[in-house]
């Protein structure tokens, strides 16, 4: 059974701080790895996306996976209030063509002011 | 990005009845739609991927008879929920692929999902 474990939380960090967000999957033929804010009685919305092992930086967040450990990170520089949420971890499942998602349960970040 | 739109976004309903909910892609054709539930504090399950002119696949333990699941044009699917009970008490989120996008990397766009309450 496919697999996604998010550390659940809440992980606390002040205002200014980096907060590191951390997710482990078990699939390892996964392709694409995701990474969704969902605020409290929202529908997630898209941060960031990496297939490639490695970090991809945008603005803000930077995404980091290392697939041998089938693990991959979200970094949130000088988090904000607003960066507080839940973020979900969710892995396209292998399979030629197929396009589901796999979510984590999620951690709930708050970032203190 | 693209936009995915889902009505209604909250809806109360007595048991017994049924609840249809949509979700419609407004600046893109979506063969393809994902329809999931989330409990309180829980993490998105899916319930079935929904195929443009065919039969939805549902996912191990969701019953179809009960979820009806209706993806009858390239920018609308419908979920309806019959005979609703108050097990059925969730967040509804629909989810879809863009078909003209180039991207192999299995972006989803997400509604902005359905509050279901049974009373």
């Amino acid at each position: 059974q496919k697999e996604v474990e998010q550390n659940s939380g809440p992980l606390s960090v002040p205002e200014g701080a980096i907060a590191s967000l951390n997710c482990t999957y078990s699939d390892r033929g996964s392709q694409s790895f995701f990474w969704y804010r969902q605020y409290s009685g929202k529908s997630p919305e898209l941060i960031m996306f990496i297939y490639s092992n490695g970090d991809k930086e945008d603005g803000r967040f930077t995404a980091q996976l290392n697939k041998a450990s089938q693990y991959v990170s979200l970094l949130i520089r000088d988090s904000q209030p607003s960066d507080s949420a839940t973020y979900l971890c969710a892995v396209r499942v292998s399979g030629a063509g197929s396009y589901q998602l796999t979510f984590g349960k999620g951690t709930k970040l708050s970032v203190i002011p | 990005g693209a936009v995915v739109s889902q009505h209604p976004s909250w809806v109360i309903c007595k048991s017994g009845t049924s609840v249809k909910i949509e979700c419609r892609s407004l600046d893109f054709q979506a063969t393809t739609m994902f329809w999931y539930r989330q409990f309180p504090k829980q993490s998105l399950m899916l319930m079935a991927t929904s195929n443009e002119g065919s039969k939805a696949t549902y996912e191990q333990g969701v019953e179809k008879d009960k979820f009806l699941i209706n993806h009858a044009s390239l920018t609308l699917s419908t979920l309806t929920v019959t005979s609703a009970h108050p097990e059925d008490s969730s967040f509804y989120i629909c989810s879809a692929r863009s078909s003209g996008r180039a991207s192999n990397t299995g972006e989803l766009f997400f509604g902005e999902g359905s509050r279901l309450t049974v009373l």
